[in-house]
């Protein structure tokens, strides 16, 4: 079974800081990687995904993840972050093809002073 | 059009207390999920339903767990003589397609049940 990890649980930027979430998983074969945001009050919501091709994905909101399979990684950033950015923010990993229960990371809670 | 829709939006029961909590999946999707989210963690599979068949259910922690979709629309998740440990925010998400093949299918996250089990 894969696990996933994110490393930072809270963290606190000051508006157009640069963003990086760690998130690292543990899965020997092909996977499908998930970045998810949920706003305050709001649902969770697919911000960026990975599934196969170029490693560097770009989402919405200028938001960008790193597939790096050697290090079982796919980091999040954002060059400068909003104050509208403040979110929890969930890596997931899937088991590749076939599978479709993902595994949800345990979240980063990230707050942006304007 | 409508997202994925979840009533109630909170449920507190006393100890002991039968739920349901429902779930509007987006008009035509194949696929019906249904996770668990406690405090401070992510969401946990649960089960996950294809047009009205229960497909997997080997997220549901005990045979309290009961979820239905009879018609292929609406689910419903019911948990039966509610524990302490049930207090958790459950998710329902739907998708347009049925999964295999490691096709892509996002699925849309409805808001969330809070269950406060006293």
């Amino acid at each position: 079974a894969q696990s996933v990890s994110q490393h930072n649980h809270h963290v606190i930027l000051s508006e157009a800081a640069s963003l990086e979430l760690g998130c690292n998983y543990s899965y020997g074969g092909t996977v499908n990687l998930f970045w998810y945001v949920q706003y305050p009050g709001q649902h969770l919501q697919l911000l960026l995904k990975y599934f196969s091709g170029d490693p560097l994905v770009k989402g919405i909101k200028g938001f960008e993840a790193e597939f790096i399979k050697s290090k079982f990684s796919f980091n999040l950033r954002k060059p400068s972050v909003q104050w509208s950015d403040t979110a929890e923010y969930f890596c997931a990993v899937k088991a590749g093809r076939g599978s479709y229960i993902p595994t949800f990371g345990r979240g980063t809670s990230l707050i942006v002073h304007p | 059009g409508a997202g994925v829709s979840q009533s109630p939006r909170y449920k507190v029961a006393k100890r002991g207390q039968d739920v349901a909590l429902r779930c509007d999946p987006i008009s035509g999707h194949v696929s019906l999920f249904w996770y668990q989210q406690a405090l401070g963690q992510g969401p946990e599979f649960l089960t996950y339903f294809q047009n009205e068949a229960q497909l997997d259910k080997s997220g549901l922690p005990s045979d309290r767990f009961f979820a239905e979709r009879p018609e292929g629309s609406v689910s419903t998740l019911k948990i039966q003589r509610t524990q302490q440990e049930d207090s958790a925010v459950y998710l329902c998400a739907s998708s347009v397609k049925s999964f295999g093949g490691g096709l892509y299918n996002e699925q849309f996250f409805g808001p969330g049940t809070r269950l406060t089990v006293l």
